[in-house]
């Protein structure tokens, strides 16, 4: 049983342009949600969090959005740069439980 | 700077060996996580261990074991390694004030 799903496995991207990643979860007690990004042969980087009692957080040109009722996350970055191409994956955990459940990644190709 | 590193980058051993996996943190993080990461699944959760001889089974722990005598050493052992379990092995660890994990540069087993 996937609790967390992102449904698109590949997205392709203009450089300088925004690139949407997306990620739904099905565990109604899961309260932390997190992205990172993965590059070939090496451990995923995190990247930027979100806590349920928010619906927005910012970093820098990332931008995580949480939609609560729909179950419905997603990852914003613009302006894209040629360094963002990799596997994103998001993850969340309930309750001060600390075990991460992660999706299965989406392979962002940002195109020069 | 933060440090989860794993002993191996690369393995390769043949069906039936005993495996072992090394993973050290030097954050004094009570928590620490054994990931296996294959295409398409994401990143699954082995085992997970809360603190020194703690331990509790992720969602795929058959066919592994693990070992957590001290805080910072998290141990993964393939007791009789299959050719199912060539992957991406992934230890994370964070602490309970902080959920952002941090993973280690991830360990390509290959069973052959």
């Amino acid at each position: 049983d996937q609790q967390v799903k992102q449904n698109s496995p590949s997205l392709s991207v203009q450089e300088g342009r925004i690139s949407i990643l997306n990620c739904d979860y099905t565990n109604s007690m899961f309260d932390y949600f997190l992205w990172y990004k993965k590059y070939p042969a090496e451990g995923p980087t995190f990247l930027i969090s979100i806590s349920s009692i928010k619906d927005k957080n910012e970093d820098g040109r990332f931008t995580v959005f949480l939609n609560k009722s729909a179950k419905h996350l997603s990852l914003h970055i613009v302006p894209s740069q040629p360094g963002d191409s990799a596997v994103y994956f998001c993850a969340a955990s309930a309750g001060g439980n600390e075990k991460l459940t992660f999706g299965t990644g989406t392979r962002l190709t940002i195109i020069p | 700077d933060v440090k989860v590193t794993q002993s191996s980058r690369y393995l390769v051993k043949r069906t039936g060996e005993k495996v072992f996996l090394e993973c050290v943190q030097d954050m004094d993080h009570e928590n620490m996580f054994w990931y296996r990461q294959d295409p398409g699944l994401g990143l699954r959760l082995i085992y997970f261990s809360y603190d020194v001889k703690m331990k509790e089974k992720g969602d795929i722990p058959e066919g592994y074991s693990v070992s957590r005598e001290k805080k910072e050493r998290f141990s993964l052992i393939l007791e009789s390694a299959s050719t199912n379990q060539t992957s991406m092995y992934l230890c994370a660890s964070f602490s309970t004030s902080n959920t952002e994990a941090f993973f280690g540069q991830g360990t390509r087993l290959t069973v052959v």
